[in-house]
């Protein structure tokens, strides 16, 4: 059964700061990862979705990369704003079809 | 364009009663799916269906029941609810299965006294 871990739980950072966020699966047969944003109270809102035969995906100051053979997925956040506090969560798409989620990363950007 | 909407935001029920809780989506998706979201826990498939009349048991199906009679609709029914059922779910929905970008309600906060 595949299992996505996310590294950290939380993470708190001045704004200004460029960071990543991890995600790691145990199954290397997928077909698609994709990074969510959600805000407290909130559903989810797809920020980039990575084939499996993609390496990388930016959109504006985000950037998702992906490495299918180590089972590690990164999410990179530019120039950190107040405004991209949220929890971020990564999900896998298996060859079963079926979308594995991680726990999500809490993200706390300080003014 | 209303996307994928939930209904009710939020409910309370008391052991042994039963609801529905409503999703729909206006993008004439095929896919669409259930989960619930636990404290401290990923995301977790309960119910999915790839097309009107088509349904299937996702990693949580137990309690739950589901249908698909329209494109537009998938409501999920708690038949007779327990406080391990205490959860927010969402709805979600996408063009395929697996492939697509999947768009997400607001979710149902329910709680099971």
């Amino acid at each position: 059964k595949q299992e996505v871990t996310q590294i950290p739980a939380a993470l708190s950072v001045p704004e200004g700061e460029n960071l990543v966020l991890n995600c790691s699966f145990t199954d290397s047969a997928i077909y698609n990862l994709q990074w969510f944003r959600q805000d407290p109270g909130k559903g989810l809102t797809s920020l980039l979705l990575i084939q499996s035969s993609q390496r990388e995906q930016t959109s504006g100051r985000l950037n998702a990369s992906l490495d299918k053979s180590s089972g590690r997925s990164t999410l990179y956040i530019a120039a950190s704003q107040p405004g991209d506090s949220a929890t971020y969560l990564c999900a896998v798409n298996g060859e079963d079809n079926d979308m594995r989620f991680g726990a999500g990363t809490r993200l706390t950007v300080k003014p | 364009n209303a996307g994928v909407t939930q209904t009710p935001k939020f409910q309370v029920l008391k052991t042994g009663q039963s609801m529905t809780l409503q999703c729909a989506q206006d993008m004439n998706h095929e896919y669409m799916s259930w989960y619930r979201q636990d404290p401290g826990m990923g995301l977790r498939l309960i119910h999915y269906s790839v097309g009107a009349g088509i349904t299937d048991q996702g990693e949580v199906p137990n309690g739950y029941n589901v249908s698909r009679s329209t494109t537009e609709d998938f409501p999920l029914r708690l038949l007779s609810a327990a406080p391990s059922q205490t959860s927010v779910y969402f709805c979600a929905s996408s063009v395929n299965r697996g492939t697509d970008t999947q768009y997400f309600g607001p979710g149902t906060r329910l709680t099971v006294l």
